[in-house]
């Protein structure tokens, strides 16, 4: 158990619709990433905040927004939804802003568009 | 652009044979890498890292892996291969990001390990 966690485990939803991911990072950690794993494009990184500012950002689409609160929980917010948008995310967290430090990994939310 | 790229998708080894998974990397400057196991439905569990130091890196679950600055290689491997090490492995390169400071990891397409009894 890495101690980050994400809920939903799973989330099955329309195309067009809106969904929000959750995240807690480890006790300590105050950046959180945001990743998404899918057959075709692997493992992408889609954006970091440390300590509640947004600090990196990847090849995240302008249809995905993501925050993180005061307490350091983040979420990831993913509208109009696509077929192609269905894929694990998987939320990882690190002490540091840029370091050496590894990174922790989340178990995931399978999202699956229909 | 800072890349790894693993050249085999599937690697199969027998229980009790050592086994090695190959990870090659293209970075400007000093390389921060790692190395990172999947299971079945599971997140990505952190195996070890090289930032620097001595090129033989040690981690959980028995892996080490080899850094090579000559061959750009940071090869993981195993003295001797469970049943229970099968799983999806990825090698990662770290990229600083200038423009607010932060950081990401770039992954590698992974390699299927199978270890047969």
């Amino acid at each position: 158990d890495s101690g980050v966690t994400q809920t939903p485990k799973h989330l099955i939803t329309a195309t067009g619709q809106r969904v929000t991911l959750r995240c807690s990072p480890r006790s300590g950690d105050l950046s959180v990433y945001w990743y998404q794993q899918s057959l075709d494009q692997g493992l992408q990184f889609l954006i970091q905040y440390y300590n509640g500012e947004e600090r990196a950002k990847g090849n995240i689409l302008e249809r995905f927004s993501a925050q993180q609160f005061p307490d350091l929980h983040s979420e990831l917010n993913l509208s109009s939804l696509e077929l192609g948008d269905s894929a694990l995310y998987f939320c990882a967290s690190s002490v540091a802003l840029a370091s050496g430090g590894e990174q922790y990994f989340g178990p995931g939310t399978r999202l699956t568009v229909t | 652009a800072q890349s790894v790229a693993q050249p085999e998708d599937q690697v199969n080894v027998a229980e009790g044979n050592p086994l090695t998974v190959k990870c090659t990397y293209s970075v400007s400057g000093n390389p921060y890498l790692f190395w990172y196991v999947q299971y079945p439905n599971r997140g990505l569990q952190f195996l070890l890292k090289y930032i620097t130091g001595d090129n033989l890196v040690k981690g959980s679950y028995g892996f080490e892996a080899e850094f090579n600055k000559s061959q750009t290689s940071f090869h993981l491997k195993k003295p001797s291969a469970l049943v229970s090490d099968s799983a999806l492995y990825f090698c990662a390169v770290r990229v600083p990001i200038l423009t607010g400071g932060g950081n990401k990891l770039t992954f590698g397409t992974g390699t299927q390990l199978k270890v047969e009894l």
